[in-house]
């Protein structure tokens, strides 16, 4: 499976402010998604990011508070703007390497605190 | 959209004892069921996975069935560990809904020594 990382691995912001994620994979893959989990929760997720075009969002989640990027096969930005404490969570990417594959691969996650 | 029910959300058990986790799914166009294991701290990792085509898979300690009439699939570990105590999610998705899962809430699972 593919190799991903993020950065970066916690934060600690203050309020009002924004913080972008990076998620970087070693190799092509033609799916990437983020998600959030909140602390003893499920995985909800925010956005499939889509390379050359705008994501698409999940009911509850908007680009204004949440921008993505997608430049290419093997990265992309999560930023999570105006940051309130509800905001504190975890942030995930994960991957899918074929557009018609189920599996579904994580990155290690952003630990985000907004005080 | 799909609708997926986990229990139980916490699940104690001895070391050497047998747990077993059970989802149910709404949406009858679902055909891919991975489970993934979280350890605290950690990522969501994929363990299993079956597809509406078997009704059973194993792997070592861990199996996994279906059955697509009842709409409900299932997680087995034999042999418990207490490396095995962790969260555990299931998930259903299908090519309908671009092959995105939907998770359950999870289930926590506690082996004791």
């Amino acid at each position: 499976s593919a190799v991903i990382s993020q950065k970066p691995s916690r934060d600690i912001c203050q309020r009002g402010t924004s913080l972008t994620i990076q998620c970087q994979v070693d190799s092509q893959v033609t799916m990437m998604f983020w998600y959030r989990q909140q602390p003893g929760q499920s995985l909800t997720l925010i956005a499939t990011a889509n390379q050359g075009s705008e994501a698409t969002y999940e009911s509850g989640f908007v680009i204004d508070k949440f921008p993505i990027s997608r430049p290419n096969l093997t990265f992309s930005t999560l930023t999570v703007s105006n940051m309130s404490p509800e905001d504190s969570s975890i942030y995930l990417c994960s991957v899918s390497p074929g557009s018609t594959t189920y599996e579904q691969y994580f990155g290690p996650g952003t630990r985000l605190t907004v005080t | 959209g799909e609708n997926v029910e986990q229990h139980p959300s916490t699940l104690s058990v001895q070391e050497g004892d047998s747990a077993v986790i059970k989802c149910t799914y709404s949406d009858s166009a679902s055909n891919y069921f991975p489970w993934y294991k979280q350890e605290l701290g950690k990522r969501p990792q994929l363990i299993i996975d079956i597809r509406s085509n078997v009704g059973e898979k194993k792997d070592q300690r861990i199996a996994v069935t279906l059955n697509k009439t009842a709409k409900h699939f299932s997680l087995h570990i034999t042999e418990t560990q207490p490396e095995d105590s962790a969260v555990y999610f299931c998930a259903a998705s299908s090519s309908g809904g671009s092959y995105i899962p939907t998770f359950g809430r999870g289930t926590s699972l506690i082996v004791h020594p």
